[in-house]
Order: structure tokens, then sequence, then C-alpha cells
């Protein structure tokens, strides 16, 4: 069974450019979450979806951050415009199960450096 | 506010060693604990999951434990190897957050 996966791994752009990362959960999961972490820190949520409703996004900075999960499948995370702050790890997981009892699963990561 | 700390934030031991790392977190009101581990430039590999109403979950040479009234879990490693070097993460579920620790940088020395 395919894992999440999650692209691109990599990427550098320049602050105020645009990037898109996508992430494609486990097959039959309904619950998918984007995070955020920092060097020598553990993860933050930005937003968790259940099937293609965000549930929780009070932690996405709504001013340069937006995610879509259109079908209740795969998601996109954008920054527009980026700035050097972001730059970290953005890491994708999903569950099977919606609410906050099932296990996460998380993938790769896309790293984000911003110059 | 959900705090979860994790000491020590790094450890070194010898192959073979027996190893016990420490999760605590501020609010008992919890729905699970899941311990991941972090290889370095990876995601988050889930280990263990401990549902509220449990008290230890074991898979293979790991062992976690939950004490929900004093705010503690621990994570043990039993025999340890090279292969085990990587960054243990807990991480708790509570008010529909899931809150990480910083994590537990381990290093098995050959």
């Amino acid at each position: 069974e395919a894992g999440v996966v999650q692209s691109p791994r990599y990427k550098i752009i320049e602050k105020k450019q645009p990037v898109a990362f996508w992430c494609n959960p486990i097959s039959g999961h309904n619950t998918l979450y984007w995070y955020l972490q920092n060097l020598g820190q553990g993860p933050e949520l930005l937003i968790r979806y259940e099937n293609e409703e965000a549930v929780d996004d009070s932690q996405l900075p709504k001013d340069r951050f937006s995610a879509e999960r259109l079908k209740g499948v795969d998601s996109t995370l954008k920054i527009q415009p980026a700035e050097l702050g972001d730059s970290a790890v953005y890491l994708c997981a999903s569950s099977p199960e919606t609410g906050w009892h099932g296990e996460l699963f998380f993938g790769e990561g896309s790293r984000l450096t911003v110059l | 506010k959900q705090e979860v700390t994790q000491i020590p934030a790094a450890l070194s031991v010898p192959e073979g060693e027996n190893l016990v790392l420490n999760c605590s977190f501020t609010d008992s009101a919890i729905y699970n604990l899941q311990w991941f581990r972090q290889d370095p430039g990876k995601g988050l590999t889930s280990l263990l999951l401990i549902q509220s109403s449990q008290r230890e979950q074991t898979s293979g040479r790991l062992n976690a434990s939950l004490d929900k009234s004093s705010g503690r879990s621990t994570l043990y490693i039993a025999a340890s190897q090279p292969g085990d070097s990587a960054t243990y993460l807990c991480a708790v579920r509570s008010s529909y957050k899931l809150i990480f620790g910083s994590g537990t940088r381990l290093l098995v020395r050959p």
C-alpha cells in the first residue's frame, strides 16, 4: 500500500515568489493534515481537512497561505508571496478516521528554502 | 493550553543498552498519545499509538507507557542498535489539537 505522497521534495525560491505543495493521502483516508516543521522543533498544525471540508484552519496564516482539497482526496498548499521566515519543512499527514482518535501517517515532507 | 515537553533533548548511548525516552504534557484531558520516529531529512514514521484508556503498547523492542494522571509517557527501547539512531517525537491529542514535543535526538554508538 502506498504511503502519503508529497511533491516537490525540495523547493528553493526567492522571497515574494509563489510556491505550491501537493499531497496525495493514503487511499481511503478521509482526514488530511498540513503541518509546518521548523528545524529542531516538532510539527505545528496549519490546517485539517475532513473529506473536502477544512474543519480546523485556525493556525493557517490566511494573508499569504491557502489550501484546498477540492474532491476530498489530494490537497494543495500554496504560499503567495513567500517570505524568508517561511523556510521550513511542510508535512502532509492522513488518517483513516475523522475526529482525533485515529493514527496519523506522514509523508516525506516538502523542504522550502526562501532566499 | 497543552504543552508537551521531551527530555532529554539529545541522548547518546552505546549499542545494546536499554533506554527510556520521556514525554510530559500539562493537560491530562487527552484522547491519545502517539510516538513517532524521524530520520534526518525524512517525514515522521508512526511507532506506537496509545489511546487514553490504555496504559501501554508494545511493538517489537519498543514499549510505550501512558500515565494520564501524572501527564507522562515513556518510550522504552530494548537492546538499542545503531539503526535506532533518529529523532523521537511524541504527540498528544487533546482539545481537538495534536501537539508535538520538540523531540529527543538519539544516537546509538556501535
